[in-house]
């Protein structure tokens, strides 16, 4: 079964705009945590922003805020005030207390930011 | 900030040949991971180590190999390639276990054509 799931298609950004980008999960582990990575068409990830299951609070790292509703499910990445360089593909993951550190990855979805 | 670094960036190369994808990393991490990406689709883990002298499979099967002699050295290597090899594959490293947040920390990847 899908651990991670985003499903939204390709979408266009307006510079300056603000973007957010939908991830549901799938466990049974009350431990685990959730990131969210970014992959410009050079190839390399990079680690934008993470997410604990027992963090009381939303995560923030600059632009980036991570919607954390354990309830439902979800952690949703919101890039603010969004710029050029923020195109790029943007994977979630997730990491269960249980899984040895392994990650398990998303379909990633595809942003483009238009000026 | 990532110190871990991956060579070559390209390879092309013919079926048959020996390969070896270099993966080094600078912070003395002990975990280790090596993802295999086909173009626009999620990462795959095919191998991971916890440490010097041990290695595991993955999640996804490959034909490939990987050995951990040093802490900071994971070299991934396909005996005989083949077309259906052609892929990126990345390698990542995090931190000791426990709760914290274990970010894997991805090097630019290696892309791989085997004509």
């Amino acid at each position: 079964a899908q651990k991670i799931t985003q499903t939204q298609p390709g979408m266009f950004v307006q510079e300056k705009e603000a973007v957010t980008l939908d991830c549901t999960y799938d466990t049974s582990d009350p431990s685990y945590g959730l990131f969210w990575y970014k992959q410009p068409s050079s190839g390399e990830m990079i680690f934008l922003i993470y997410q604990g299951s027992y963090d009381q609070q939303n995560a923030t790292e600059g632009r980036y805020s991570l919607n954390f509703q354990k309830a439902r499910k979800s952690a949703n990445l919101v890039i603010s005030a969004s710029q050029l360089g923020d195109s790029a593909m943007y994977f979630c993951a997730m990491r269960e207390e249980g899984g040895n550190n392994r990650l398990a990855f998303g379909k990633g979805n595809q942003v483009v930011v238009i000026p | 900030e990532a110190d871990i670094y991956q060579t070559p960036r390209y390879l092309v190369i013919g079926t048959g040949k020996k390969i070896t994808l270099e993966c080094s990393q600078t912070m003395g991490h002990d975990k280790m991971y090596w993802y295999q990406q086909d173009p626009g689709m999620e990462l795959h883990l095919i191998h991971y180590s916890y440490g010097v002298n041990s290695t595991e499979k993955g999640d996804l099967s490959s034909e490939s190999t990987v050995s951990r002699i040093r802490t900071e050295h994971f070299p991934l290597t396909l005996e005989s390639a083949r077309p259906s090899h052609t892929s990126q594959y990345l390698c990542a490293s995090s931190e000791p276990g426990g709760r914290a947040k274990n970010i894997q920390y991805f090097g630019a990847g290696t892309r791989l054509s085997v004509l």
